[in-house]
């Protein structure tokens, strides 16, 4: 079974413009989670969908939003982006929206803002 | 914001050496989980473990989980050069979803 995958692996975008990162989750599972990593902060909740609602958001700036389509895939788009955006944007599926289920994680995307 | 902390934020031993690292968070929990990630990329599940059990094992990791002190550790017995990386520990809090993340710590197994 194919893990969770994660385009684009690397970024560069210019501040101001806008970014959209791609998610496709383990084949079955419902739940989608967005991370951020940053070597200052470490790793913060953006927000989570599960059959195509959002149904938790973290403490981020309207410049950040996400969607899920009706096969799982979920994309995240940050807007007017600012330096320190820069950072390591994991996404996380889990089969349903149960507490107690396991979440893996894909290999990120690497976005830098210049 | 970090739930908690985890300590130490760096372990350096010797490969067959055992590793112990800790976790502490703040709130009540429904479950912690234990991740690895190697060199900034992806997070690997290692082990998940309710807010209703005391110890779980796989394979030569070993977790307990301690909720009158809200504290967790993870054992890795017999490491190896492969087991180098960054593990962290996750909480979900009571009525949330959203796993919380502790600092981190940096595991180094000499070889």
């Amino acid at each position: 079974k194919a893990g969770v995958t994660q385009t684009p692996r690397y970024l560069i975008k210019t501040r101001g413009q806008q970014v959209t990162l791609s998610c496709s989750p383990i084949s079955g599972h419902r739940s989608v989670s967005w991370y951020q990593q940053t070597p200052g902060q470490g790793l913060q909740f953006l927000f989570e969908y599960f059959s195509e609602t959002q149904r938790n958001k973290g403490n981020f700036p309207g410049r950040f939003s996400g969607r899920q389509f009706s096969n799982s895939r979920s994309e995240m788009n940050v807007s007017t982006l600012e330096l320190g955006d820069s950072a390591l944007y994991l996404c996380a599926s889990s089969f349903n929206h149960e507490v107690n289920t396991e979440a893996f994680f894909g290999q990120g995307t690497r976005l830098t803002v210049v | 914001s970090q739930q908690g902390e985890e300590d130490p934020q760096a372990l350096s031993i010797q490969e067959g050496e055992n590793a112990t690292m800790n976790c502490s968070y703040k709130t009540s929990i429904n479950n912690l989980q234990w991740y690895r990630q190697n060199s900034g990329r992806g997070l690997v599940h290692l082990i998940l473990i309710r807010s209703n059990e005391r110890e779980k094992h796989s394979g030569r990791l070993r977790v307990t989980l301690d909720t009158s002190k809200k504290s967790s550790s993870l054992l890795i017995t017999a490491s190896r050069a492969a087991d180098t990386a960054s593990y962290f520990c996750a909480t979900v809090g009571r009525g949330r979803r959203a796993l919380t993340f502790g600092s981190g710590t940096r595991l180094q197994v000499q070889p």
